[in-house]
């Protein structure tokens, strides 16, 4: 059963660091990653798609790789905003029905 | 615009009044599925739907079921709500199912008394 681990479950860093979060699954067998960004209470905005033959993506300041021999992905942000504060999804497309699975979420809080 | 849409973004109601959250997509996309979202839990499937006409159970689906008539809209019904459902529902769509990006809906907030 695929099983995706998101860590740290909380990060507050100072504004203009690079940061790094770190995604994990159980299962190379996916159809790709999708990197989320969920603002409280609102929906999901896609950040990043990678699909399972691809190595990273990158789109403006952030960077998604994808390790799937490893079962690792990573987001690397760039320069923070504060207004990059947000919680932070990872979800893998996998199994016969390629539903997403999802980790719990990094909380990002990018402070001033 | 692309998007998903869902209505309505809130509602509070009662044990076994039922209710139908609707949900649309503008993309012609093939694939629909509903997830709800809860604290500790994340995001859960509940239902998905690969095509009009075809759907599916997916890891959560006891008390809720779904239709799909037109390839746009994938509506959640609950037919006797409980307070084990007050939950955050999203929708979201895709062109097909595997490997493309999933888009989702803004979420329908859902408090049952």
């Amino acid at each position: 059963k695929q099983e995706v681990t998101q860590i740290p479950a909380a990060l507050s860093v100072p504004e203009g660091e690079n940061l790094v979060l770190n995604c994990s699954f159980t299962d190379s067998a996916i159809y790709n990653l999708q990197w989320f960004r969920q603002d409280p209470g609102k929906g999901l905005t896609s950040l990043l798609l990678i699909q399972s033959s691809q190595r990273e993506q990158t789109s403006g300041r952030l960077n998604a790789s994808l390790d799937k021999s490893s079962g690792r992905s990573t987001l690397y942000i760039a320069a923070s905003q504060p207004g990059d504060s947000a919680t932070y999804l990872c979800a893998v497309a996998s199994g016969n029905t390629g539903k997403l699975i999802f980790g719990q979420g990094t909380t990002l809080q990018v402070k001033p | 615009e692309a998007q998903v849409t869902q209505n309505p973004r809130y509602l509070i109601t009662v044990t076994g009044k039922k209710l139908t959250v609707t949900c649309s997509q503008n993309m012609n996309h093939e694939y629909m599925s509903w997830y709800r979202q809860d604290p500790g839990l994340g995001l859960r499937q509940i239902y998905y739907s690969m095509n009009v006409e075809v759907t599916d159970k997916g890891d959560v689906p006891e008390g809720y079921k779904v239709s799909r008539k037109e390839k746009r809209n994938f509506p959640l019904i609950l037919e006797s709500p409980s307070p084990n459902q007050t939950s955050l529902y999203f929708c979201a769509s895709s062109r097909s199912w595997g490997g493309n990006e999933q888009f989702f809906g803004p979420g329908t907030r859902l408090t049952v008394l």
